[in-house]
């Protein structure tokens, strides 16, 4: 079962440009996770953010999260080519993490 | 890189047969994770073993077993394998119990495909 649910499916943008996806989970979490996965291979931790945490800053990465509408938003700045993977968001259940669909983001050069 | 090992990368079976995958986890993590990820899907959880006990179970069939072993390295397995078995397996250790544990490190993963 996905707990998560990424949005949109696929995202295509200009390399410099800012990239937005969302991920919306269905039951309460300890905290949420953000991952990419270069094509076909293993997945790669970006940000961890808890439950009593509203906003996290990595480089050019920003997470938000809402535990009242359970959504959290990963965004990307100034974009590279380099940037193009598949972004998975993962919230904890119990003993386990459950993954979303994915977004899968193009960054054109 | 994140410490953490799969082998086989790639390998083909046949429906009915037998599988075994493994994975050696990063130094110091006594928790290895397996995922199943279909292609174009997110990774869906199979079970999880914390000090050589499965601590937890996805809504995989009993065909799927694992185990974990003293080093915390592991292995699974899959028996009488099925065509929708096709799909990326990744291990993913890290340390502490059940959801916790905070950030997985992944393997590159095992692709097996069933003809």
């Amino acid at each position: 079962s996905q707990q998560g649910e990424e949005d949109p499916q696929a995202l295509s943008i200009q390399e410099g440009e800012n990239a937005t996806m969302n991920c919306s989970y269905k039951t309460s979490i300890n905290n949420l996770q953000w991952y990419r996965q270069n094509s076909g291979r293993g997945l790669v931790h970006l940000i961890l953010i808890r439950s009593n945490e509203r906003e996290k800053h990595s480089g050019r990465l920003r997470v938000t999260l809402d535990t009242s509408k359970k959504s959290s938003s990963l965004l990307i700045t100034a974009s590279r080519a380099a940037d193009t993977a598949s972004y998975f968001c993962a919230t904890d259940e119990s003993y386990k993490y459950i993954f979303g669909t994915g977004t899968r983001l193009k960054v054109l050069a | 890189e994140t410490g953490v090992t799969q082998s086989p990368t790639h390998l083909i079976k046949t429906r009915g047969q037998q599988v075994t995958l493994r994975c050696s986890s990063q130094s110091g993590h006594n928790t290895v994770s397996w995922y199943q990820q279909a292609l174009g899907q997110g990774p869906q959880f199979i079970f999880q073993y914390y000090r050589e006990e499965e601590n937890g179970r996805g809504n995989f069939p009993p065909r799927f077993s694992g185990l974990q072993f003293p080093n915390y390295s592991s292995e699974l397995n899959v028996n009488a394998l099925e065509l929708d078995d096709s799909a990326l397996y990744l291990c993913a250790s890290s340390f502490g119990q059940g959801a916790n544990t905070g950030e997985l490190f992944f393997g590159e993963g095992s692709r097996l495909t069933v003809l």
